[in-house]
C-alpha cells in the first residue's frame, strides 16, 4: 500500500495562493493521487483526482510530475473558509472496495 | 438527492455500554466503509460492508461489528464501549470508485 508524506501544517492569507506538496514514493502503475478536505466535525470531501501532467476543477488543480512521486496541490486566491485539513491519498481509481488509507494530512490555516 | 447520512449526530455513552450508529448511502451505492476518526488524526478504516456482507476489515477488535441491510443502508455496533472509543465515526458509500462520506456521528465515552 501506497504511503503519502505531507507538511503538518501550512500558514496562508487570504488571496494567496496555496501550495501543498504530497510525496508518495511507491506509487503503483494504477493508482491514482485523490485530495480530501476536511472541516472539523465533518466528513472528507472529495476535492481532486489525477494520474499524471495536470488537472484543474473549480476548486483546485493537481500537477503531477513525470515520475509520479509527488505530486502538488494548489488552491488559487484563497479564503477564510478554506481553513481546514487536506488529506493526500493514492487509490485504484474505480475499485470502490478499496480502503482508504488516511495520514494525519495538512493542516491550512488562512489568516486574513 | 441526499447525499450520505447518518444518525444520530451526537452520542454520549459510559465505559462498559454498548453503541449502535446508523448510516443510510448515497442514492444506489451499494457499499458502505466505516471509518475511525480520533481527534487531531486522520479516518482510521473500520470495516466495509457489500451485498449485505463484511468484505473487509481494518485493525479493529471484535467489539466492533456491523451489518448492512438490503436497501444498503447499515449499522456498527460497538460493545463494551472503552474511553478510548471516543471519536468521530464517518460512514462512507460508494458505487464504482470514489466514497463519499457521511457527516459522522460523535461519540463520546464517559
Amino acid at each position: 500500500l501506497a504511503k503519502t508524506t505531507q507538511p503538518i501544517s501550512m500558514d496562508s492569507y487570504e488571496g494567496q495562493e496555496v501550495n501543498i506538496t504530497c510525496s508518495h514514493n511507491n506509487i503503483a502503475t494504477n493508482d491514482y493521487i485523490t485530495w480530501y478536505q476536511q472541516f472539523p466535525s465533518q466528513g472528507p470531501r472529495f476535492i481532486i483526482q489525477g494520474y499524471k501532467t495536470k488537472v484543474t476543477n473549480e476548486v483546485a488543480s493537481l500537477f503531477i510530475p513525470a515520475d509520479r512521486k509527488s505530486s502538488t496541490l494548489s488552491l488559487p486566491r484563497v479564503s477564510l473558509s478554506d481553513t481546514a485539513v487536506y488529506y493526500c491519498l493514492v487509490v485504484p481509481r474505480m475499485d470502490s472496495s478499496y480502503k482508504l488509507i488516511f495520514g494525519s494530512g495538512t493542516r491550512l490555516l488562512v489568516r486574513p | 438527492d441526499a447525499g450520505v447520512t447518518q444518525s444520530p449526530t451526537h452520542l454520549i455513552k459510559t465505559r462498559g455500554q454498548q453503541v449502535t450508529l446508523r448510516c443510510s448511502p448515497k442514492s444506489g451505492h451499494d457499499t458502505v466503509s466505516w471509518y475511525q476518526q480520533a481527534l487531531g488524526q486522520g479516518p482510521q478504516f473500520i470495516f466495509q460492508y457489500y451485498e449485505e456482507e463484511e468484505r473487509q476489515r481494518g485493525n479493529f477488535p471484535d467489539r466492533f461489528s456491523g451489518h448492512q441491510f438490503p436497501n444498503y443502508s447499515s449499522e456498527l455496533n460497538v460493545n463494551a464501549l472503552l474511553l478510548g472509543d471516543s471519536a468521530l465515526y464517518l460512514c462512507a458509500s460508494s458505487l464504482e470508485g470514489g466514497q463519499f462520506f457521511g457527516p459522522g456521528t460523535r461519540l463520546t465515552v464517559l
